[in-house]
């Protein structure tokens, strides 16, 4: 079983509408979690990270963190063409362990936005 | 500011070649990570340099080594290249070891093996 996993999708929606994408993992020394966007043939961007549980709000970007579910999501609101990307989810442990300072990525959702 | 650099954007090489990657991080950013994106495998941890050392490393044979100068600059090698070496080569920078969460990634450089 992978640390973390992502649906790949892909997944297609027209524009405006709310995105919302996903990953659950398995190991619980995970503190920070993180949300990448990827184009073709780009470095990852990184669009926000998040310590523990809660929400955090970025413009349209919401992302949402449930520890006690080990579950995570980001929601994109009021979705654009220019949001067509891969969506990579990314955690890390905190200091003292074996994972300490990797970024353990899920396989990445691949969004469209159809205008 | 300027983002992560990587050098060079390509580099094709032979199976059984080594190849050298360049990475220069965003100033003021002392940790370097290096990770591997390989087709249907998603990005793998490679290894992690902070002031000058190895702070971390995955789960990849000892022919994947690296340093990092005095100015945080870093160098990927891969010794003995093998075709499964095929991948994109991304660097990626933080501020610092308590900011490893915080990592800002380079354009990647796509090494082909043949």
């Amino acid at each position: 079983q992978k640390e973390v996993e992502q649906d790949p999708g892909p997944l297609s929606v027209p524009e405006g509408a709310i995105v919302s994408l996903n990953c659950t993992y398995s190991n619980s020394a995970f503190q920070y979690f993180m949300w990448y966007r990827q184009y073709s043939r780009k470095g990852p961007e990184l669009l926000m990270y998040t310590y523990s549980s809660g929400n955090k709000e970025d413009g349209r970007f919401t992302a949402q963190v449930d520890k006690s579910s080990k579950y995570i999501s980001l929601f994109i609101r009021d979705s654009q063409p220019s949001d067509s990307a891969t969506y990579l989810c990314a955690m890390s442990a905190n200091a003292g362990g074996t994972s300490y300072g990797k970024l353990t990525f899920g396989q990445g959702t691949i969004l469209t936005v159809h205008p | 500011e300027a983002g992560v650099t990587q050098s060079p954007t390509h580099l094709i090489k032979t199976r059984g070649q080594q190849a050298t990657l360049r990475c220069s991080p965003i100033s003021g950013h002392t940790s370097v990570y290096w990770y591997q994106q390989a087709l249907g495998l998603g990005l793998q941890f490679l290894l992690w340099y902070d002031e000058g050392e190895e702070r971390n490393r995955g789960n990849f044979p000892p022919r994947f080594s690296g340093r990092q100068f005095p100015n945080y600059s870093s160098e990927l090698n891969v010794n003995a290249l093998e075709l499964e070496d095929s991948a994109l080569y991304l660097c990626a920078s933080s501020p610092g070891q308590g900011s490893s969460y915080e990592q800002y990634f380079g354009p990647g450089t796509r090494l082909t093996v043949t």
